[in-house]
């Protein structure tokens, strides 16, 4: 089974930072990857599919890159509503998700 | 606008059999095109996914579960179902039913319900 591994499982930033997640898959998954945003007591929400491709509706300031095994979320200026806990997902061979990295307010 | 509802026991004595359903409105399953997932997480704790069905009735599930998972679909309801025997309080968790995107990104999960949360306990 493809195993993922996210990086940092948690962060303190401000309001208006840049900010980046990493997310490493354990082989080569080409671009079958996404991105979640998940806020206590509800459902995930897509924000990236194909690694790179924003959802329809999801902030701009929200980017994702990588290919193969090496993956990033980025989000530009970081917003009050972007304080969330964010997973990574491979597609690629069945569906495995990443540890999670949860972004606190500093 | 595709919408998931699942519904089903909340408290499950160990041992026993979850089971548990999902409604999909907004959109018919027959239709084809996608797949039908569980998926669950443990409190406070990460997603882990379950399986998944095709509306021909495919199934590909987690290996971690396989022996222990089935995962059904009625086309004349609209709904799919997810059963998990020989619980053990490590099945507790909040079980989600979703749907992907289609072709290469059905296994982007953009449709969600909202999870039911589903406790093993005597």
């Amino acid at each position: 089974a493809i195993r993922m591994t996210q990086s940092p499982s948690s962060f303190s930033a401000s309001t208006g930072d840049r900010v980046t997640i990493t997310c490493r898959a354990s082989q080569g998954i080409s671009s079958y990857l996404a991105w979640y945003q998940q806020k206590p007591g509800k459902a995930p929400k897509l924000l990236i599919y194909a690694a790179s491709t924003l959802q329809s509706g999801v902030p701009s300031r929200f980017s994702g890159s990588g290919s193969g095994t090496d993956f990033t979320l980025t989000i530009s200026c970081l917003q009050s509503e972007d304080f969330a806990t964010y997973y990574c997902q491979q597609y690629y061979s069945s569906l495995t998700f990443g540890g999670g990295t949860k972004v606190e307010i500093k | 606008q595709v919408q998931l509802q699942e519904s089903g026991p909340g408290l499950v004595k160990p041992s026993q059999t979850l089971s548990l359903t999902c409604t999909v409105s907004g959109g018919s399953i027959s239709s084809g095109g996608y797949y039908w997932s569980w998926i669950r997480q443990h409190p406070g704790k990460g997603l882990e996914w379950i399986g998944y069905i095709y509306y021909s009735g495919s199934t590909y599930y987690n290996p971690s579960l396989k022996s222990r998972v089935t995962i059904s679909v009625d086309t004349s309801k609209n709904q799919f179902s997810l059963k998990l025997s020989s619980v053990t309080a490590a099945d507790t968790a909040v079980y989600y039913c979703a749907r992907g995107g289609s072709g290469s990104y059905f296994g982007a999960i953009g449709y969600w319900g909202q999870g039911t949360l589903v406790t093993v306990s005597s």
